[in-house]
């Protein structure tokens, strides 16, 4: 597509539930992102996709966190057992390469966990 | 240690002012990039600028310009004759040559009044 796209765009989920978020990359952009930004900070990283595989998950919190990619293009964020502390933006990102270009994001899915 | 320090975190100008935004870097790479990324209330994180390490040349480009110096490990980051639509939170963002990831600063929210 033209841009990235995120689905949900809003989420709301009660305490303990399991959410999935969708990225949808530009074509052609072998290299996706996630990030999260809670409120008032900048995007923190959470883990980079080189194709298929995850290049580097260094950045997810906890074991309750995972993503997947499975044909190198669209990837879900899946969150298990969500808390109220995982309430935020997730962003996601796609770029041609590594990133020294700058990446595309996409307009984010707010996740609410009540 | 990679890290963006932006220490405004919000501003207030008066349309047609000009505005800086600071930005200071912290890393341990000898290559790196610098961005300037603008977040309007939409949410979507917009491109604005890349720099890198090697190439302190200043730049402009329309109403805005940077000024990338190594010296002080800055790029801040000008708006001349601010306008309302420059109104959003601004990020600075490091992207080291070595790992995958970016760094984003906290933001710096600006407001231009009409």
């Amino acid at each position: 597509g033209a841009g990235v796209s995120q689905t949900p765009s809003n989420k709301v989920t009660e305490k303990g539930k399991y959410v999935e978020l969708r990225c949808d990359p530009i074509s052609g952009h072998t290299a996706l992102y996630w990030y999260r930004q809670s409120l008032g900070q900048g995007p923190e990283f959470l883990i980079y996709f080189q194709g298929t595989g995850a290049a580097d998950d260094s950045g997810l919190p906890n074991d309750r966190f995972f993503a997947v990619r499975p044909e190198g293009s669209v990837s879900t964020l899946k969150i298990q057992r969500t808390e109220r502390g995982d309430s935020a933006v997730y962003l996601c990102a796609s770029s041609k390469d590594r990133g020294g270009n700058g990446y595309t994001f996409g307009s984010g899915t707010r996740l609410t966990v009540v | 240690a990679q890290k963006v320090t932006q220490a405004q975190t919000e501003i207030s100008v008066v349309e047609k002012e000009d505005v800086t935004l600071d930005c200071v870097y912290e890393t341990r790479d000898t290559t790196y990039y610098l961005f300037w990324y603008k977040q309007p209330p939409s949410g979507e994180l917009v491109f604005l600028i890349r720099r890198n390490s090697f190439d302190e040349q200043n730049e402009i480009s329309g109403r805005y310009s940077w000024n990338f110096q190594k010296s002080t490990s800055s790029f801040n980051f000008t708006i001349t004759a601010s306008q309302v639509v420059d109104s959003a939170v601004y990020f600075c963002a490091l992207r080291p040559n070595t790992g995958n990831q970016f760094y984003f600063g906290t933001g710096t929210s600006l407001t231009v009044i009409p």
